[in-house]
């Protein structure tokens, strides 16, 4: 999706290591999501925001972080807590109206090295 | 709880018609959406139901029954590039923004 930027497409990580997920938009929406998916799964969230400065748990927040200082981004720290970090890792935005689907962007693939 | 069940895999000819389903149980519905999804890309919307009866948008329609739980996709004149995953989400009451999703249906299309 053109307004919803993913960085960077592939990132390694070592052990003990914290890496951060950029996703950045100019669609103006005020929700976005963070999801993994993991081989052959569905969609899992981990976090989710509705407006700067505010965020929620997801399903499976443990070993991540957030932060909402800006309408635009919304990026994702996978610590060192998440013990299997191997996933493809997927931004989202929503706008207002029900009827709007969720936008995603291109999406980042993490691997351990 | 909330669920949604969709079959796992399916398989079809080229130039056939498709239908994949989905049940759900949610609490609350503000409605359904369908996205489709390529090996190794983003999931993209095909689709969007609030109201029962059939939507159609040129080679894929899709359906919902609320009071049955009930949609499905359905894909006509199927291309060998309609082989993707397709999955089915609830836009649920309780919050106007959080989808519930389902695992996906991976379609392989045959020639």
């Amino acid at each position: 999706d053109g307004g919803i930027t993913q960085s960077p497409k592939y990132l390694f990580r070592k052990e003990g290591q914290n890496v951060t997920l950029s996703c950045e938009q100019n669609l103006n929406h005020d929700a976005m999501y963070w999801y993994r998916q993991d081989p052959g799964q569905g969609l899992r969230l981990i976090y989710y925001s509705q407006i700067v400065n505010d965020f929620q748990k997801g399903d499976i927040a443990e070993g991540y972080s957030v932060s909402r200082e800006k309408k635009e981004s919304f990026p994702l720290t996978v610590t060192s807590a998440q013990k299997n970090p191997t996933a493809f890792y997927l931004c989202a935005t929503k706008g207002q109206d029900r009827s709007q689907p969720q936008h995603f962007g291109d999406g980042t693939r993490l691997s351990i090295l | 709880g909330q669920n949604i069940d969709q079959p796992t895999e399916m398989t079809a000819t080229e130039g056939a018609i498709v239908q994949i389903n989905c049940t759900y149980q949610t609490s609350g519905f503000n409605g359904l959406f369908w996205y489709q999804q390529h090996a190794g890309e983003a999931p993209t919307f095909l689709s969007y139901n609030v109201l029962d009866g059939l939507e159609e948008k040129g080679r894929f329609s899709s359906f919902l029954s609320r009071s049955k739980g009930y949609s499905y996709l359905l894909l006509k004149e199927l291309q060998m590039k309609d082989s993707a995953s397709y999955l089915c989400a609830v836009l649920n009451a309780g919050n106007n923004r959080k989808l519930i999703w389902g695992l996906g249906t991976s379609l392989g299309v045959n020639p």
